[in-house]
């Protein structure tokens, strides 16, 4: 079945830096994927996604890049702040065979005032 | 609009009993996946309901069960509970195959 990984685990950065979090996949039939942040107490709740014919999606401050010769995926946050501060997955998916999501371990990102 | 509704938010069982968890989707959501998420394994998929049918399984033993109802809403079940069944349980929802899904805040269960 399809593998994501996920780095870095954990992220510190300054208040207004950017942040990236870099995710690979395994199975080249992977076609949509989306990223959550999951904040404490909270399930993780859907921020942007992209599929496989598309190679960046902008929205607001928050961007996703998609390499599929190389199947990997980055999550670029600009201008941070401490409410960005949360755990962030990236996931993978074939929907051609239903929602069955490989997620990421996660990435615990701290925004520092 | 109303978001994913999971219900008890906590649980405690002792080991050997067996549980049910409660989904409803958003309204005219026809999909609904469970997930366990733990801090070893991180977010492992369960099952997905589509329509009342099973469309999609995980890697997890015969302990785990799920239906879904014709109003989409969903149960899933848990079994001979054991120890390390201990874990956040999600449920999402999304329109379709080709959506994201909606995740519920999740019935922590914690098995004694």
């Amino acid at each position: 079945g399809e593998n994501v990984e996920q780095h870095p685990s954990t992220l510190s950065v300054q208040e207004g830096d950017s942040a990236v979090i870099k995710c690979t996949y395994s199975d080249s039939a992977s076609n949509y994927f989306p990223w959550y942040k999951q904040e404490l107490g909270k399930g993780p709740q859907l921020i942007i996604d992209i599929r496989s014919n598309v190679g960046e999606k902008k929205d607001q401050r928050i961007a996703v890049t998609l390499n599929k010769t190389a199947k990997h995926f980055s999550l670029h946050i600009t201008e941070t702040q401490p409410e960005d501060s949360a755990v962030y997955f990236c996931a993978a998916s074939i929907t051609d065979t239903g929602n069955q999501f490989y997620f990421g371990t996660g990435t615990s990102l701290t925004v520092i005032p | 609009k109303a978001g994913v509704t999971q219900t008890p938010r906590y649980l405690i069982k002792t080991r050997g009993q067996q549980v049910t968890l409660s989904c409803s989707p958003i309204s005219g959501h026809r999909s609904v996946s469970w997930y366990q998420q733990t801090p070893g394994q991180g977010l492992q998929f369960l099952f997905e309901y589509f329509s009342e049918t099973q469309r999609n399984k995980g890697n997890f033993p015969g302990r785990f069960s799920g239906r879904q109802f014709s109003n989409s809403r969903s149960e899933m079940n848990v079994s001979t509970l054991e120890l390390g069944d201990s874990a956040l349980y999600l449920c999402a929802s999304s329109l379709d195959r080709l959506s994201g899904y909606t995740f519920g805040s999740g019935t922590r269960l914690t098995v004694v």
